[in-house]
């Protein structure tokens, strides 16, 4: 089955900068790969997702890359704030069904 | 904005004994889903609904559980006899589809269930 793993686990970064979290998946057969972020308590919250027929999609602050020759995705978040500390999953999918999670980025931006 | 919601926000149970957890998925939303995270590791895939029918399942999802949507608007997840290692936050998820459209999954706030 579908393998996700995600890096780095922790990432503190000053506000204002960028942060990258990477994850690479296993199967082939994947073909949809959401970001969510989790704020302390609350559940994951879709803040991009990209298709696999597409090689990047950027949605203001946050942009995601697809490279499907060597199974590995990325998030980039450009001008980090403060309220951007929350933890980050990446996730891949067959069509849209069950979703496979890495296992998590913590990220910090301090003010 | 329409959301998915869940109910008890948290649930103590002694060991042995059954729960129910509750959600109502978005109104227009056809395909269900729940997900367990033990606190501090990732979310897992427990099992998928759709059409009154379980779709898929995991291996977490053994006899001890089970999903019903008993009526147009509740979707509930059953363990009949919990255990220690039960103990986790329960998520569900709804996601709409209609033929080749389909759009992603979105999560409800949890349950977090304690079983001691």
């Amino acid at each position: 089955g579908e393998n996700v793993e995600q890096h780095p686990s922790t990432l503190s970064v000053q506000e204002g900068d960028s942060a990258v979290i990477k994850c690479t998946y296993s199967d082939s057969a994947s073909n949809y790969f959401p970001w969510y972020k989790q704020e302390l308590g609350k559940g994951p919250q879709l803040i991009i997702d990209i298709r696999s027929n597409v090689g990047e999609k950027k949605d203001q602050r946050i942009a995601v890359t697809l490279n499907k020759t060597a199974k590995h995705f990325s998030l980039h978040i450009t001008e980090t704030q403060p309220e951007d500390s929350a933890v980050y999953f990446c996730a891949a999918s067959t069509g849209f069904q069950k979703l496979v999670f890495g296992t998590g980025t913590r990220l910090l931006v301090s003010p | 904005e329409p959301e998915v919601t869940q109910t008890p926000s948290h649930q103590v149970t002694q060991m042995g004994q059954e729960v129910i957890l509750r959600c109502v998925p978005i109104s227009n939303h056809l395909y269900f889903y729940w997900y367990r995270q033990i606190l501090g590791q990732k979310v897992e895939f427990l099992v998928s609904f759709y059409n009154n029918e379980i779709s898929e399942k995991s291996e977490i999802f053994d006899d001890q559980f089970s999903v019903e949507r008993p009526d147009g608007s509740n979707f509930t997840l059953k363990i009949r006899s919990t255990k220690l290692e039960d103990s986790a936050m329960y998520f569900c998820a709804s996601r709409w589809e209609r033929g080749d459209r389909r759009e992603t999954q979105y999560f409800g706030p949890g349950t977090r269930l304690l079983v001691l």
